[in-house]
C-alpha cells in the first residue's frame, strides 16, 4: 500500500521556469491539500481540493496553480518560479468522514 | 492574531521522563478539531493525536495524551516516558468550523516546538 507519494523529492530550478510537483494517493481520499513549510512559519496551506474538479485557494495561493482531473492526483504548478518559492512542499489527503490528514514525504524545491 | 500559538521554540527532556508541549488556540467556532504532528529530522509529517472540541475525554494514543482545556483554549501534548526517538519538531494544528466544499478541513499550524531527548 503506497499511500501518498510525491515526486520529485528534490528539485532545483531557475527563476522564471515552470515547475510541476506531483502528488498521488492510493486511498481514494476525497480531500487533498498542498502546504508549504518555511522556517519561522510552520506549514501554510496553498490550495485544497474537496473532490475531482473542485479546488480552492488556501492562505498563500499566489504564484501557484492546481488541477484535479482524477481523484488520486493533485499536481501543483509554479507557473514562473521565484526565489521566494524555495521551500518544502507537502501534499496531504483526508478521507471524507475522517478527521486526520495524512502527509506525503515532501518535495524540497530550490529556486536559484 | 495567530490562531495557533506554540510558545516553546525548543524543549529538552531526559530520557524516560514526561514532557509537556504547549499549544494555545484562538477560534470563535464551537466545532473544531485539534491535532498534533511529529516531524523528525528525516522530514516527514507523522500524525500523533486528535481531539474534537466536543470530546469530553482527553485523547490518548499510547505514550501521547492531549491535555484539552477548553475554557483556557489550550491543547497541550504530553509525552510520557520519553525516548531518544521522540527527538523531533512537534506541530500543533487546528481545523475550524463547518464550512462547505472542503473549507472546514483546512488545517492551521503553529510554528512548532523542537524537542530534544537527552540520554
Amino acid at each position: 500500500d503506497a499511500g501518498i507519494t510525491q515526486s520529485p523529492r528534490y528539485k532545483i530550478t531557475e527563476t522564471g521556469r515552470q515547475v510541476t510537483l506531483m502528488c498521488h494517493q492510493t486511498w481514494s481520499h476525497s480531500y487533498m491539500f498542498w502546504y508549504r513549510q518555511d522556517l519561522g512559519h510552520g506549514l501554510r496551506l496553498i490550495y485544497y481540493s474537496a473532490a475531482a474538479d473542485i479546488t480552492d485557494k488556501g492562505e498563500v495561493p499566489d504564484g501557484y496553480v492546481v488541477s484535479r482531473s482524477k481523484t488520486e492526483n493533485f499536481p501543483l504548478t509554479l507557473e514562473s518560479a521565484t526565489r521566494s518559492q524555495t521551500s518544502v512542499y507537502f501534499c496531504a489527503s483526508r478521507p471524507s468522514g475522517g478527521e486526520t490528514q495524512y502527509f506525503g514525504p515532501g518535495t524540497r524545491l530550490l529556486v536559484l | 492574531a495567530q490562531k495557533i500559538t506554540q510558545t516553546q521554540p525548543g524543549m529538552f527532556v531526559q530520557e524516560k521522563e514526561a514532557v509537556t508541549l504547549d499549544c494555545t488556540y484562538d477560534t470563535s467556532d464551537q466545532s473544531y478539531g485539534l491535532f498534533w504532528y511529529k516531524q523528525p529530522s528525516s522530514g516527514e509529517m507523522i500524525f500523533l493525536i486528535y481531539q474534537g472540541s466536543y470530546d469530553e475525554q482527553n485523547a490518548t494514543e499510547g505514550r501521547y495524551s492531549l491535555n484539552f482545556q477548553k475554557a483556557r483554549k489550550s491543547a497541550n501534548l504530553v509525552i510520557s516516558a520519553s525516548q531518544l526517538g521522540d527527538s523531533a519538531m512537534y506541530f500543533c494544528a487546528m481545523r475550524e468550523g463547518r464550512g462547505s466544499g472542503g473549507s472546514n478541513y483546512k488545517l492551521t499550524f503553529g510554528k512548532g516546538t523542537l524537542l530534544t531527548v537527552n540520554p
